[in-house]
């Protein structure tokens, strides 16, 4: 069975871009995490989505924005770049929101110059 | 506020000694806890988890982890470390107050010395 994939690996962007991640989770999940881990740290919660409503949200500013698709695949928006947002940023899914355990896909290393 | 507290972010032990590494929470509601790992340029993959029941978790590759609410602790241990075992771990909460947050410890990066 496929894990989770996120999608691209690798991105570098300019600041004040946009960028959009991409992410599918483990077939028959339906909750979507998103985390933005910065080197050294530990991730951080940005998102939870189920059943294409949002059922958590860290403290990250309005520029953040993520969206589940019907197929439960999800895509994290994030608007006008800062050089502070290279992070690699983790996908996790799981068959419900809440205490489920959640399976973490490889991430996506975003590099802001 | 609710936190999750990892002691130690480097902890060094010698091949085939005991594996302990910290983790406490701060919640007036006990979170779910779940322990993960995370190797060079990989995802994490979890090893156990907390949720109700039993206290004392086992999980994969030898590892358990006993949670002690009188303590607010939630403490992973293995009892012979392999080298294969270094690696950065992380502790997480599952914190459900209005909405769901999950709220990761800041890691220990295990070394495991020959």
């Amino acid at each position: 069975d496929a894990g989770v994939t996120q999608s691209p690996t690798h991105l570098i962007k300019t600041r004040g871009q946009h960028v959009t991640l991409r992410c599918s989770p483990i077939s028959g999940h339906k909750s979507v995490s998103w985390y933005q881990q910065v080197l050294g740290q530990g991730p951080q919660f940005i998102f939870q989505y189920y059943e294409k409503e949002e059922r958590g949200r860290g403290n990250f500013p309005d520029r953040f924005s993520a969206r589940q698709f019907p197929n439960y695949s999800s895509e994290l928006n994030v608007n006008a770049l800062l050089l502070g947002d290279s992070a690699l940023y983790l996908c996790a899914s799981s068959l419900y929101s809440g205490s489920n355990e959640q399976y973490f896909g490889p991430g996506t290393r975003l590099t802001v110059t | 506020a609710q936190s999750v507290t990892q002691l130690g972010s480097h902890v060094s032990v010698s091949e085939g000694a005991l594996v302990l590494l910290r983790c406490n929470y701060s919640s007036s509601v006990p979170p779910y806890l779940f322990w993960y790992v995370q190797y060079p340029n990989q995802g994490l993959q979890l090893l156990l988890k907390y949720t109700t029941g039993a206290t004392l978790v086992k999980g994969i590759n030898g590892f358990e982890a006993e949670f002690k609410k009188s303590e607010t602790s939630f403490h992973l241990t293995k009892p012979s470390a392999h080298m294969s075992d270094a690696a950065e771990y992380f502790c997480a909460g599952g914190f459900t107050s209005g909405t769901y947050k999950y709220i990761f410890g800041t890691g220990t990066r295990l070394k495991v010395l020959a």
